[in-house]
């Protein structure tokens, strides 16, 4: 069975920086590309970023470069996502996503992570 | 605003068909597969139609899907009280070199 685990959310300062973390188990984890989403209160899906299989090719929302980094541990089935200089725009509920092939372009969300919360708040 | 463009709500009665589009362009629909998601209030996403067309092990055949040019659409027949939820559609846009959504529909069922 496929699961994927976030962990690593909480409350953080303006200015601060977090790592979500997102466990994989179930699959081949370096079969696939993997992606995070996030989701604003009230708002739509978002997608931030998304990551090879072999982790070599790494893609971004516009709205994500140079303080976002995507990274991926396929040795330990982990995927990663640094965030840094946040601010309360950034207060959302962050999903991790297992793609359909080692390559994101297929698409993504043939299995979600339960989602984590990330608060930006003073 | 969005780059794939879908109603904002959508509604009907129990047993009705209700269908849901989803506009993008040569990019991204008009090139690249489209797959829709079912997203419940206070949950996690989940797939509903991967490739287009084709339905994971698990979802009911009343949801359909189609793709025309640059147009996509989500069918749902035979509703259910339990469809209500948001319905997001999403693909791969080669010009932006990243995967876009739509902003998703509510759907309500009378």
């Amino acid at each position: 069975e496929v699961q994927l685990l976030e962990s690593g959310g909480g409350f953080v300062q303006p200015g601060g920086s977090l790592r979500l973390s997102c466990a994989a188990s179930g699959f081949s984890f370096s079969t696939y590309a993997m992606t995070w989403v996030r989701q604003t209160p009230g708002k739509g899906l978002e997608w931030v970023a998304a990551l090879s299989g072999s982790g070599g090719s790494i893609y971004y929302a516009d709205n994500f470069k140079g303080r976002f980094t995507i990274s991926r541990d396929n040795s330990k089935s982990t995927l990663f996502l640094e965030m840094n200089s946040l601010t309360a725009d950034d207060t959302a509920v962050y999903y991790c996503a297992k793609d359909y092939s080692s390559m994101p372009v297929a698409g993504t969300g043939d299995h979600w992570g339960q989602g984590v919360l990330v608060t930006v708040s003073s | 605003q969005s780059v794939l463009t879908q109603p904002p709500s959508a509604s009907g009665t129990p047993g009705q068909r209700v269908t849901i589009s989803c506009s993008g362009s040569s990019s991204n629909i008009g090139s690249k597969t489209v797959n829709w998601y079912q997203q419940v209030p206070r949950t996690a996403p989940k797939v509903l139609i991967y490739s287009d067309k084709h339905r994971p092990s698990g979802v009911p055949d009343r949801f359909s899907a189609s793709k025309s040019g640059t147009s996509a659409s989500l069918a749902i027949s035979g509703l259910q009280p339990d469809d209500e939820a948001d319905y997001y559609c999403a693909a791969w846009d080669d010009t932006l070199n990243g995967l876009v959504f739509g902003g998703g529909t509510t759907l309500t069922v009378l």
